[in-house]
């Protein structure tokens, strides 16, 4: 079966110093694989999708960038973080061609 | 605003009612799916209607879907406290081909016991 595991759970960070945030998919290959955020109380915003190994495509100009090193790995990562970086991050992922997606727990990021 | 808005935000009910649950879209799409969030957690498939459908049951779920409204409506029948949660509705984009869902704003529905 497939699964999908996102770290850290939770994690508090300084303003200006760097982020990196990790998703990986097991139980399947050439997955299109998905960053979104969450505001508090709202809907998700789609950051960064990928159909394929160092294939992204950037939905929103922000401080963010992903990267997609191994085929069931998607990296977001930050050189610098912003206080409004902060949000609830999922990564997810769907089976190409597919439709629906199946998520991660999620990281919850506070940017102090 | 964005592609797919839940109405209302929020519904509180009490256990054993139905909950109804609203999702309007702006595009032409593929299908239409429906998602359930917990507090503080990931989201969960629920319910996925093709644009050719107009309803579609799972237990005791039951979408329908008015593509000339571009609207979606999710029921929930005889509600539980463990229903408890936000719900979204999630469209691809039928305009464009991009099949990365687009999120609305949600509904948080509470069903008191």
């Amino acid at each position: 079966s497939q699964t999908i595991h996102q770290w850290p759970a939770t994690l508090v960070q300084p303003v200006g110093s760097p982020l990196s945030l990790e998703c990986t998919v097991e139980g399947t290959s050439n997955p299109n694989l998905y960053w979104y955020r969450q505001a508090a109380g709202r809907g998700l915003q789609l950051l960064f999708y990928s159909v394929g190994i160092g294939q992204i495509s950037s939905e929103v100009p922000q401080n963010l960038s992903a990267s997609r090193p191994q085929d069931r790995q998607f990296i977001l990562s930050s050189k610098k973080l912003l206080l409004s970086d902060s949000g609830f991050y999922l990564c997810a992922w769907s089976k190409t061609g597919g439709t629906e997606a199946f998520f991660g727990q999620g990281t919850r990021l506070t940017v102090v | 605003s964005q592609q797919g808005e839940e109405d209302p935000q929020a519904l509180s009910i009490q256990e054993g009612e139905n909950a109804t649950m609203n999702c309007s879209y702006k595009t032409s799409i593929n299908n239409l799916q429906w998602y359930r969030q917990n507090s503080g957690r990931g989201l969960v498939h629920l319910i996925l209607i093709r644009s050719n459908e107009r309803e579609k049951h799972s237990g005791r779920l039951r979408v329908t879907l008015d593509t000339s409204k571009k609207s979606s409506s999710l029921l929930i029948t005889a509600s539980r406290a463990a229903d408890t949660a936000s719900y979204f509705c999630a469209t691809d984009n039928g305009d464009t081909g991009r099949r990365a869902l687009t999120f609305g704003s949600g509904t948080r529905l509470q069903v008191q016991p």
